[in-house]
C-alpha cells in the first residue's frame, strides 16, 4: 500500500465549477500537508500548506485536513481555464522526507 | 529574486556517459532534495541532504550520485550504471522549522534528460 493515495483522474469540469481534489494517507505520523500545482513540463508550484485539521482558505483555494480520517482535500472555487494543471498533494511526517501523491490531472473547459 | 535554478532545462546523453545536473538555490535553505518524475509514478526521491557535506539515499539512489560542498548547491550525477535514466528530474529545497523539522518544499523548473 502506498503511503499517499491520489486519484489520477483525469478530471474535466466547465469553467466556473467547484473542483474537489482529494488524497488519503496511511501514516498517522504525517503532520504537515501541502498542495502543489504543476503545469506541463514545469516544476511543481506550492499552492497551500497547513499543519492542523480543519480548513485553510486562500483566495479561490481551500485546503481541508481531516486527520481522524487521514484525508485531505483541495477545493477550487470559480475554476478558470488557467487552473488546468496537475495537482499534487504532499505530506511530511516526523522525519524530513516528503511523500507525494501521484497527481490529479485537471482540465477546466471554457 | 529568491528561488531554485536547475540547469540545463533539456539534456541529451549517449548511453554509457555520465551527466551532471545542476541545482542552485539562494533561499538560504538547509535541506535539498532530488526527485525523479515519470508518468503515472509521481515523485520518487533519489537523494536528499539536510546539511553541507552530508546526504542520504532515497528510494531510488542506485545509479546516481550527489555532493553537497556548499549550502547553495546540490548537483546530481546520473551515471552509466543507471539503466533507465530518461526522465524529468526535479530539485527542491526546504528550510528547517520548529524542532528541526523541515517546512514546505520549493521546486526548481526541472531538467528533462533523454538518453539517445
Amino acid at each position: 500500500q502506498k503511503e499517499v493515495e491520489q486519484d489520477p483522474g483525469p478530471l474535466s469540469v466547465p469553467e466556473g465549477a467547484i473542483v474537489s481534489l482529494n488524497c488519503t494517507y496511511s501514516n498517522s505520523a504525517f503532520q504537515y500537508f501541502m498542495w502543489y500545482r504543476q503545469y506541463s513540463r514545469k516544476g511543481p508550484e506550492l499552492l497551500m500548506y497547513t499543519y492542523s485539521s480543519g480548513n485553510k482558505e486562500d483566495g479561490r483555494f481551500t485546503a481541508q485536513v481531516d486527520k481522524s480520517s487521514k484525508y485531505i482535500s483541495l477545493f477550487i472555487r470559480d475554476s478558470q481555464p488557467s487552473d488546468s494543471a496537475t495537482y499534487l498533494c504532499a505530506m511530511r511526517g516526523t522525519g524530513n522526507q516528503f511523500y507525494f501523491g501521484t497527481g490529479t490531472s485537471l482540465t477546466v473547459i471554457p | 529574486d529568491g528561488g531554485i535554478t536547475q540547469s540545463p532545462k533539456y539534456l541529451f546523453r549517449k548511453e554509457g556517459q555520465n551527466v551532471t545536473l545542476s541545482c542552485e538555490q539562494n533561499l538560504n535553505h538547509d535541506a535539498m532534495y532530488w526527485y525523479r518524475q515519470d508518468p503515472g509514478q509521481g515523485l520518487r526521491l533519489i537523494y536528499y541532504s539536510q546539511i553541507v557535506n552530508d546526504f542520504q539515499k532515497g528510494d531510488i539512489a542506485e545509479g546516481y550520485s550527489v555532493s553537497r560542498e556548499k549550502k547553495e548547491s546540490f548537483p546530481l550525477t546520473v551515471t552509466s550504471a543507471q539503466k533507465n535514466p530518461t526522465a524529468f528530474y526535479l530539485c527542491a529545497s526546504s528550510s528547517a522549522g520548529m524542532y528541526g523539522l523541515n517546512t514546505e518544499a520549493f521546486f526548481g523548473q526541472g531538467t528533462r534528460l533523454t538518453v539517445v
